[in-house]
Parts: C-alpha cells; structure tokens; sequence
C-alpha cells in the first residue's frame, strides 16, 4: 500500500539551529511531493513541493526539500531555524488518481 | 477573505446523531477532497470531486458517511448514526484543475459523547 513516514514525530531545536526533517514515500510511479505545515492555531498551508525537474526545491520562508529517486525521500531542511517556525510539518504524496497521501507529522518546537 | 471555509467549527454530537459539514472552497476551484484527521496523524483522505462529480472515495468512508457536491460549488459531509470514532477534525481542501496543490479549510471539530 501507498504511504508516507515521517521519521521524527517531535523535534525541539534552538534558534539558530539547523532542521532537517525525514519523509520517506512507498511507490514506484511517478510522484508529486509537498510539505505542507500548520501553525499554531491556522490552517494548513503549503510550504514546497516538488512535480518534476530540479530535485533540489525552495519555498516560502528559507526552507527546501531535496527529493532522491533512488532513496524514495523528500526531506525538508533550512538551515537556521527561528521561533516562529515552531509548527507541525506534514510531507504528502500524490500517487496518482485523485489521493494525496499525508504523513503523520512532525511538531517543531524552537527554543527562543 | 477568499478562502477555503467550513461550517461549523466545531460540533458536539451524541452518538447516534446525524451531523452535516459544509465547506465553501475557493470559488475558481474545480476540485474538492475531505479528509479526517485525528491527533497524532496526519490528514486521511475520506473523497474528491471535482465539479460536482464524486470520482473517489475512500475504504474509510463508511455507508455511514455520505458527501455531495451539487453544484460544483459548496460540498456537504453527512455522517450518520454517529459513533464516537468520528470524532475528528474533518478537513476540507480545494485546488484549480492545474495543481494538484490543496487549499485547506480551517476544518470541522466534531466531538461524539
């Protein structure tokens, strides 16, 4: 079956530390990858994502993801995180058809 | 604000109940999904349509459950004789028909005593 893990379910860093977060997917087809994330009371909004080209992808507010074929991952990173990108971190995966896959998540803290 | 709303916010049920969600998604949005999520997980996907077209729905979506979309517009989630394994935030998503990128609503809490 189709599905995304995420490796690390809580993350506590100090400001001006370096984030990566782990996200691994199940299928050998084509896929459309995202990080989507969720602020304390908001909504979920999308961070990056990745269709096709340059694996390397950037995104709003200094983070990026590197999606590797070969290791099925999609990992999101930035180099220096600040409090304010205390959150929950959600990759997903669209396989095809009309389903997008989430992962369970990650939740950020940052240590002002 | 133009995007995606639900209705209500928040909903406490005893079980057995009948409830109804709506979701206003963005308004050039073709495309409509509903998930649950519960905590500790991530969104699940409960169904999609796009236009007024229900193209899939998944296992999770019980005789129980029913969504409709009838215009192309605004899109309803009823459960039926619920349970208190509905409880859950039930999420509502929109995206044009060039994306598969999700607008997400601020979702629906439903409590089930």
């Amino acid at each position: 079956a189709q599905s995304v893990s995420q490796h690390n379910h809580h993350v506590i860093l100090s400001e001006a530390a370096s984030l990566e977060l782990g996200c691994n997917y199940s299928y050998g087809g084509t896929v459309n990858l995202f990080w989507y994330v969720q602020y304390p009371g908001q909504h979920l909004q999308l961070l990056l994502k990745y269709f096709s080209g340059d694996p390397l992808v950037k995104g709003i507010k200094g983070f990026e993801a590197e999606f590797i074929k070969s290791k099925f991952s999609f990992n999101l990173r930035k180099p220096s995180v600040q409090w304010s990108d205390t959150a929950e971190y959600f990759c997903a995966a669209h396989t095809g058809g009309f389903k997008t896959i989430f992962g369970a998540g990650t939740r950020l803290f940052v240590k002002a | 604000d133009t995007g995606v709303s639900q209705d209500p916010r928040h909903k406490i049920t005893k079980r057995g109940q009948n409830v109804t969600f709506r979701c206003d998604p963005i308004s050039e949005h073709n495309r409509l999904y509903w998930y649950r999520q519960t905590l500790g997980q991530g969104p699940e996907f409960l169904t999609y349509f796009q236009n007024e077209a229900q193209l899939e729905k998944s296992r999770l979506l019980s005789d129980r459950f029913s969504a409709e979309r009838p215009k192309g517009s605004f899109s309803t989630l009823e459960i039926q004789r619920t349970e208190q394994g509905d409880s859950a935030m039930y999420l509502c998503a929109s995206s044009p028909g060039s994306s598969n990128e999700q607008f997400f609503g601020p979702g629906t809490r439903l409590t089930v005593l």
